[in-house]
């Protein structure tokens, strides 16, 4: 099956630093993926829709200027944290859809990230 | 956004037992899936359904999406440890194919 996998798995960082977590559609081209935040115990809360050589799509109440999406290529998908807070700390998930605007959805590994 | 409400949060059952996971919008879905993730993991399909009314058996789970496709359920019968996870569903509008997840039900099967 289509394989999406996230770098970095766990990042630690300090108050005020940025934090980039790629996205990669490893076997297929992805013109969409979708970010996602989850914080612990709770669901996944879809953060973003990213579109190659677009500027992404951004969900209510996510602020685009803290949250730095790029799509540059049709296999890759980063999300940028900026200026990090310890309240930033969540498990972030990207997804890609395989096959055009009706193929199926696949999810990365997560990327865990800890502001201290 | 679209709230997809599942029922009941946390469930620990036995090893052996049935269960029945809920999950209810007031949105019509074109599609509906089911997830299971593990901790520190992503979320993996389980089923998607599409069709008012459909059921879905995969192994021993059974996935039926409502006649109105608002709602749906998942039941596992005879319940054993590896299906311990966190359950999501997750619904799409018609025309898009970015999902809303579910509130999550959290299983825990004791051996």
């Amino acid at each position: 099956g289509a394989v999406v996998s996230q770098h970095p798995s766990r990042v630690i960082c300090k108050s005020g630093t940025s934090v980039k977590i790629e996205c990669r559609s490893l076997d297929f081209q992805a013109t969409t993926m979708f970010w996602y935040r989850q914080f612990p115990k709770q669901s996944l809360m879809l953060m973003a829709t990213s579109n190659e050589g677009s500027k992404a799509t951004y969900e209510q109440g996510v602020e685009k200027d803290k949250f730095l999406i790029n799509h540059a290529s049709l296999t890759l998908s980063t999300l940028t944290v900026t200026s990090a807070h310890p309240e930033d700390s969540s498990f972030y998930i990207c997804s890609a859809v395989a096959g055009g605007s009706t193929g199926e959805l696949f999810f990365g590994e997560g990327s865990r990230l800890t502001v201290l | 956004t679209q709230l997809l409400e599942q029922s009941p949060q946390f469930l620990s059952i036995q090893e052996g037992e049935n269960l029945t996971v809920y999950c209810n919008s007031s949105s019509v879905f074109s599609s509906l899936q089911w997830y299971r993730q593990e901790p520190g993991e992503g979320p993996v399909l389980l089923v998607t359904v599409v069709t008012g009314g459909e059921v879905k058996k995969l192994k021993r789970l059974t996935f039926q999406f409502g006649d109105a496709r608002k709602d749906s359920s998942l039941h596992i019968t005879a319940a054993q440890p590896g299906d311990t996870g966190l359950y999501l569903c997750a619904g799409g509008g018609t025309g898009a194919n970015n999902l809303f997840f579910g509130t999550g039900t959290r299983l825990t099967v004791i051996p």
